[in-house]
């Protein structure tokens, strides 16, 4: 069964930088997509970011475009989000997903959420 | 504004059934893209509950159904139980956005 686990959220101030990372367990994690998903506090999902199994193809809503970047390493399994000039209204639990990247495509599972925090 | 509408809550009785209704466009579900629904619990990550349209994970008891017609997409939930209370979220993708859009969520109260 896969297993996804998210870390590196907390408080940063706006114009901070962030990088979040999701270790994943239980798949041939190469074989796969993988997504953040966000939601901030008492809303709902938004779509953030994907990246293919290799990593050569990476896709973001145009909220984050130039701001934020996906990236993984297959040889441990692992999935990133450099997060830089972060906003008031990136404020949220980031999720990270298997999935996301093809047109008909859904995500599952999820991780447990890491807490961004945006603040002075 | 979400791309997909959906009520911002719906309310039953135990062994009632719901429905949760997930309206779209010509760019997205009228245009003939999947719809997929996710159950997020209080306080936990949402949950894969139905894929493809119709489809359920295993372990998805079939008191969910999902079914898409024209540009619209419902999830019904029979036999009302007070572990169903949750929010809801409908998911396809559109072509106008080049991305994968979300429902603004929908809440189940178990009354």
């Amino acid at each position: 069964e896969m297993q996804l686990l998210e870390s590196g959220g907390g408080l940063v101030q706006p114009g901070g930088s962030l990088r979040l990372s999701c270790a994943a367990s239980g798949i041939t994690f190469s074989s796969f997509a993988m997504s953040w998903v966000r939601q901030a506090p008492g809303k709902g999902l938004e779509w953030v970011s994907a990246i293919s199994g290799s990593g050569g193809t990476t896709y973001y809503a145009d909220s984050v475009k130039g701001r934020f970047t996906i990236s993984r390493d297959n040889s441990k399994n692992t999935l990133y989000m450099q997060m830089n000039s972060l906003r008031a209204e990136d404020m949220a639990v980031y999720y990270c997903a298997k999935g996301g990247i093809a047109v008909g495509g859904w995500f599952d599972p999820w991780g447990q959420g890491t807490l961004v925090t945006v603040s002075s | 504004q979400s791309v997909l509408t959906q009520p911002p809550s719906v309310s039953g009785a135990p062994g009632q059934r719901v429905t949760i209704s997930c309206t779209g466009s010509s760019t997205n579900i009228g245009a003939g893209y999947d719809v997929h629904w996710y159950q997020q619990l209080p306080g936990t990550a949402p949950k894969l509950l139905i894929y493809g349209n119709s489809n359920r994970p295993s372990g998805v008891p079939d008191r969910f159904y999902g079914s898409k017609s024209g540009t619209s997409a419902s999830l019904a939930i029979t036999g009302l139980q007070a572990e169903d209370e949750a929010d809801y979220y409908c998911q396809s993708y559109d072509s106008s956005l080049s991305g994968l859009v979300f429902g603004g969520g929908t809440k189940l109260t178990v009354l």
